[in-house]
């Protein structure tokens, strides 16, 4: 049983490269996201999904688009890196909880980080 | 929306003293609170979580969280340090908006022998 699964765990690119982070979850969880993380600043949310076939913005997500064509995928893409990207990247996955109050997301599972360095 | 402090961002015990980790909340409903530890060049790992059910959370490794609505407060503690805590641990509020976890800066914990 691996839970998340991410590719490349490391990289290094030039300005302008374009790469894509690829994601695996086997825990049939229906959200998944990704962070990334950075000296000081925790982990900051850049897209997200919750069901196959959706994504949606989150804290930082200019540079970067994201698909998830099936759920136990989701893809990160970079199309034209920059130096500000340079940072380590989790891709996590969870599972939805409804109390009466509204939706919640239940703890994440992470990957492993995936660090990326652009050049 | 939610949002965590942690306040400082570096703490030094030494072995066998008591950890305390501060997390403080934001949050317009009740929140959802989750405390995670990383070791270096590591995933994040799931130490414990508050879902509205008891006040005070025992997790793994010994540590514990008590949830006050009155302080707005989630802080992590441990009776005795042991060398192998020392790593990164953040604490996070369940963000409803986005159905995701909004994460604080982090806290490194160093345990002096």
């Amino acid at each position: 049983n691996a839970g998340v699964t991410q590719t490349p765990k490391f990289r290094v690119l030039k300005t302008g490269q374009s790469m894509t982070l690829l994601c695996a979850q086997d825990m049939n969880h229906e959200y998944m996201y990704w962070y990334r993380q950075d000296p000081g600043m925790g982990l900051r949310l850049i897209h997200y999904s919750v069901g196959e076939g959706t994504t949606a913005k989150g804290e930082v997500p200019d540079g970067y688009n994201v698909s998830r064509l099936k759920k136990q995928n989701f893809l990160l893409g970079l199309e034209s890196a920059a130096p500000s990207q340079t940072s380590v990247y989790f891709c996590a996955s969870s599972y939805p909880i409804y109390p009466t109050s509204g939706g919640y997301t239940g703890e994440l599972f992470f990957g492993e980080g995936s660090r990326l360095t652009v050049l | 929306a939610q949002s965590v402090t942690q306040l400082g961002s570096h703490v030094s015990v030494s072995e066998g003293a008591l950890v305390l980790l501060r997390c403080n909340y934001s949050s317009s409903v009740p929140p959802y609170l989750f405390w995670y530890v990383q070791y270096p060049n590591q995933g994040l790992q799931l130490l414990l979580k508050y879902t509205s059910a008891a006040t005070l959370v025992k997790g793994i490794n010994g540590f514990e969280a008590e949830f006050k609505k009155s302080e707005t407060s989630f802080h992590l503690t441990k009776p005795s340090a042991h060398m192998s805590d020392a790593a990164e641990y953040f604490c996070a509020v369940s963000d409803t908006g986005r159905r995701a976890l909004t994460f604080g800066s982090g806290t490194r914990l160093q345990v002096q022998p």
